[in-house]
């Protein structure tokens, strides 16, 4: 259980364009999915968190109007990246996590989406 | 405010001699603490969770961990290592529930197991 999928697995566009990366949850509802980016050979770092229904909340140096997040349902999140440059080129990794016990949750990551922007 | 520090950036063990993984965190609230690995062109998989309840955490493949508060620790270990354990683990400090989480990623650690 808690399988979280991201399509696509890896995207390459030209400067300028807009991407689109969908993260699904497939056999549990998200109340929270999380967006974070991932340079090579260093750690995540986490660009926004949102809840379903609701604004992302987007950590502190990341621009909400170049990277929009839409958490449409219980199982989708979408992020778009606007007027992407070389710069964007990134590993996006999505997760999701749902109420356990308690208040305390886990997330549960998708496979990532690798961006190369030319 | 809340940080997490991965003292090791890579680790070389013997198959079958013990792992050693270490993780030191800060946090102004009781935090969540979590180990996940990462496989080469795999997504990020728990391995195992802290979350208020018994200090020695048992997670899969044989890995457990101990959340030690006087020493703010919460080291990895597995008594013997499998070239599959060969990857990068990191340590992670969660604070709060459902969208008010604050979520912080250790640097990681790149586990080499040498057969």
């Amino acid at each position: 259980g808690a399988v979280v999928s991201q399509h696509p697995s890896r995207v390459i566009c030209k400067s300028g364009t807009s991407v689109k990366i969908e993260c699904r949850s497939l056999d549990f509802q998200a109340t929270t999915m999380f967006w974070y980016r991932q340079f090579p050979k260093q750690s995540l770092m986490l660009m926004a968190t949102s809840n379903e229904g609701s604004k992302a909340t987007y950590e502190q140096g990341v621009e909400k109007d170049k990277f929009l997040i839409n958490h449409a349902s219980l199982t989708l999140s979408t992020l778009t990246v606007t007027s992407a440059h070389p710069e964007d080129s990134s590993f996006y990794i999505c997760s999701a996590s749902s109420l356990g016990t308690g208040k305390m949750e886990t997330q549960y990551f998708g496979p990532g989406t690798r961006l190369l922007v030319l | 405010a809340q940080s997490v520090t991965q003292l090791d950036s890579h680790v070389s063990v013997s198959e079958g001699t013990p792992v050693l993984l270490r993780c030191n965190y800060s946090s102004s609230y009781s935090p969540s603490l979590f180990w996940y690995v990462q496989h080469p062109n795999k997504g990020l998989q728990l391995l195992l969770k802290y979350t208020s309840a018994a200090t020695l955490v048992k997670g899969i493949n044989g890995f457990e961990a101990e959340f030690k508060k006087s020493e703010t620790s919460f080291h990895l270990t597995k008594p013997s290592a499998h070239m599959s354990d060969a990857a990068e683990y990191f340590c992670v400090v969660s604070v709060g529930s459902g969208g008010y989480q604050k979520v912080t990623f250790g640097t990681g650690t790149k586990l080499q197991v040498i057969p």
